[in-house]
């Protein structure tokens, strides 16, 4: 089973409008991370925010912030106040607890683009 | 603080040939991990270095080599380059340990294989 399900694929948002990207996931631990990253039309990999799974609290990081649903098993990004230069891939990334290498599982990305 | 540096940044192989990917770090990083992105898909791990003299496999590993040099540096070798490896390779960096503990992200290099 995919261990983190992006659904979709490509998403378009009018400049000023808010925008949710989901984000599914798959882990029998109790003890996770989950990561957003951006992917911009250059090509590197940019955090933008992280919620531990014990995190009473929605992440926010300025414009972004993550709707967690533990019960769910899902994270899905809220961008607000779209800008232009949101337009981008974003991947939804996931660390588990019982990870020996403390490695991070992807998504297949969700390509947002932001019209004028 | 450059941050995490990769060498080349493009490379076009012949199948067959070999070569090895650089990467670099200067944040004093235990971790480090080599990424292959094919087009449309997200990352996909294939080896990684939990701390220097370590290295395991990831999810991807067949096709590849890879040798801690030391701390700051993590290279990753095509000993017979085949087409199935054109792909965009990514090395990333992080300190162990903490869940919420962000990985950062070399440039990229983009390798075709013909």
């Amino acid at each position: 089973a995919q261990k983190i399900t992006q659904t979709q694929p490509g998403m378009f948002v009018q400049e000023k409008e808010a925008v949710t990207l989901d984000c599914t996931y798959d882990t029998s631990d109790q003890s996770y991370g989950l990561f957003w990253y951006k992917q911009p039309s250059s090509g590197e990999m940019i955090f933008l925010i992280y919620q531990g799974s014990y995190d009473e609290q929605n992440a926010t990081e300025g414009r972004y912030s993550l709707n967690f649903q533990k019960a769910r098993k899902s994270a899905n990004l809220v961008i607000s106040a779209s800008q232009l230069g949101d337009s981008a891939m974003y991947f939804c990334a996931m660390r588990e607890f019982n990870n020996a290498g403390n490695m991070l599982t992807f998504g297949g990305g969700t390509r947002l683009m932001v019209k004028p | 603080n450059a941050g995490v540096t990769q060498t080349p940044k493009f490379q076009v192989l012949k199948t067959g040939q070999s070569m090895t990917l650089q990467c670099a770090q200067d944040m004093n990083h235990n971790s480090m991990y080599w990424y292959r992105q094919d087009p449309g898909m997200g990352l996909r791990l294939i080896y990684y270095s939990a701390s220097e003299g370590t290295t395991d496999k990831g999810e991807v590993p067949n096709g590849y080599n890879v040798s801690r040099l030391n701390k700051r540096e993590f290279s990753l070798r095509l000993e017979s380059a085949a087409p199935s490896q054109t792909s965009v390779y990514f090395c990333a960096s992080s300190e162990p340990g903490g869940l919420g503990n962000e990985q950062f992200f070399g440039p990229g290099t983009r390798l075709t294989v013909l």
